[in-house]
């Protein structure tokens, strides 16, 4: 069974641009989560997604956002990029409301903001 | 605010020694709780989980942790550790509500010496 999957694994911008990741979930799974895990904070939580809708969003600002495709993929979209953005972003996947939240992590998208 | 800590930022041991690393959480009501490990240039990987019944639960790799509800605690224990069980740990809890994310404790480094 193919885990979480996520593209792309390095990305490198500059301040002011835009940063597109992507998260493909485990097969059956309905729930799509992104983490930051930056230097020196640990993992945060950005965004949940459950059956194409945003569930919960953690303390970022609205430059970050997301969404959810009919075939449960997601993005994380970054806007105005500042160099604190620089983070390794997790996605992860669930059953979702359905089901136990054991969550399924993905190996990351490493965003580099020069 | 409520939060994830663990004790301890950076463990080394000796193969053969014992692991113990230290959780503590301050939400109040019923929680899932959760250890993941990263291993050097791997994704986030379950340990192990607590949703409910016996308090004393084990994963894989000979791990297990117990739930101390009255501590407010879910501490992760190996009898003897080998050199492979070098990686950063991280506990996690999750309210068991309808809101499904996940918050992290800052992560513990644990070295072991062959």
């Amino acid at each position: 069974e193919a885990g979480v999957t996520q593209s792309p694994t390095h990305l490198i911008k500059t301040r002011g641009q835009q940063a597109t990741l992507r998260c493909s979930p485990i097969s059956g799974h309905t729930s799509v989560y992104w983490y930051q895990q930056a230097l020196g904070l640990g993992l945060q939580f950005l965004l949940w997604y459950d059956e194409g809708e945003e569930r919960n969003r953690g303390n970022f600002p609205p430059r970050f956002s997301g969404r959810q495709f009919p075939n449960y993929s997601s993005e994380l979209n970054v806007n105005a990029l500042e160099l604190e953005d620089s983070a390794l972003y997790l996605c992860a996947s669930s059953t979702g409301l359905a089901g136990p939240n054991e969550q399924f992590f993905g190996p990351g998208t490493r965003l580099t903001v020069l | 605010a409520q939060s994830v800590s663990q004790h301890n930022h950076h463990v080394i041991l000796s193969e053969a020694a014992s692991l113990e690393l230290g959780c503590n959480y301050s939400y109040g009501g019923t929680v899932n709780l959760f250890w993941y490990v990263q291993y050097p240039g791997q994704h986030l990987q379950l340990l192990l989980k607590y949703f409910s019944g016996d308090p004393l639960v084990k994963g894989i790799k000979g791990f297990e942790a117990e739930f101390i509800k009255s501590k407010f605690s879910f501490n992760l224990r190996k009898p003897s550790v080998q050199w492979s069980d070098t990686a950063e740990y991280f506990c996690a809890v999750n309210p068991r509500s309808n809101d499904y994310k996940l918050s992290f404790g800052a992560g513990t480094t644990v070295t072991v010496r062959a």
